[in-house]
């Protein structure tokens, strides 16, 4: 159990290009979330998965954004048409039906020249 | 509507000296969990505490505390004998129950964080 990973760290990418992160969350962790940070902010909620289901999303998930969570394991983010505004850091937390607790993936930070 | 608010931005402190970080909450549920977390230069958001809307009692961790009351709508925290790796941005944050979906926690609703830097 080494917590949640995230990949890549880093991704630089040129505006109108699409990108796509991942999440890997601790292998008995049924509850995954998507957030977003930008600089000086708190995280924001983009959404969440309940094993392989969809639950919520944010109004900040534009439909140039979609997550998926095949088999209820590792997630993929993907953003298409990426704008310079999509700048930012993409959170990753996974929690479980008993514990009230969000643990936090290192992130990725994604820049969009 | 939910809100989290940290009126301080920055805070800058000579090491040992203790530190406050204030944290006020608005929300109309009855149950509800209220968390801090440290976010170092590394970026990591790192998990320091949990408390539920029905427990008031404060607790005490090494060298942190904290002090909820609902009476006033704050969780605030307080870093005793501060040291220099204490520095890095805090975040209060509050996530409510998904009354559809079992109860189960929904996401979480941040503040914008305070920025402490302790200086040896």
């Amino acid at each position: 159990d080494t917590g949640v990973s995230q990949d890549p760290r880093h991704k630089i990418t040129k505006r109108g290009q699409n990108v796509t992160f991942r999440c890997d969350p601790i292998s008995e962790h049924n509850r995954l979330y998507w957030y977003r940070q930008t600089l000086g902010q708190g995280p924001e909620f983009l959404t969440y998965f309940q094993n392989e289901a969809q639950l919520e999303k944010s109004r900040l998930l534009s439909d140039r954004f979609s997550a998926e969570r095949p088999k209820g394991s590792f997630s993929t983010l993907e953003i298409q048409r990426t704008e310079q505004g999509d700048s930012a850091m993409y959170l990753c937390a996974d929690g479980t039906d008993f514990k009230e607790t969000q643990y936090f993936g290192p992130g990725t930070r994604l820049l969009v020249l | 509507a939910q809100k989290v608010t940290q009126a301080q931005t920055e805070i800058s402190v000579v090491e040992k000296e203790d530190v406050t970080l204030d944290c006020v909450y608005e929300t109309r549920d009855t149950t509800y969990y209220l968390f801090w977390y440290k976010q170092p230069p590394s970026g990591e958001l790192v998990f320091l505490i949990r408390r539920n809307s029905f427990d008031e009692q404060n607790e005490i961790s090494g060298r942190y505390s904290w002090n909820f009351q609902k009476s006033t709508s704050s969780f605030n925290f307080t870093i005793t004998a501060s040291q220099v790796v204490d520095s890095a941005v805090y975040f209060c944050a509050l996530s409510l129950k998904l009354q559809n979906y079992g109860g189960s926690q929904g996401n979480l609703i941040f503040g914008k964080g305070t920025k402490l830097s302790v200086k040896p």
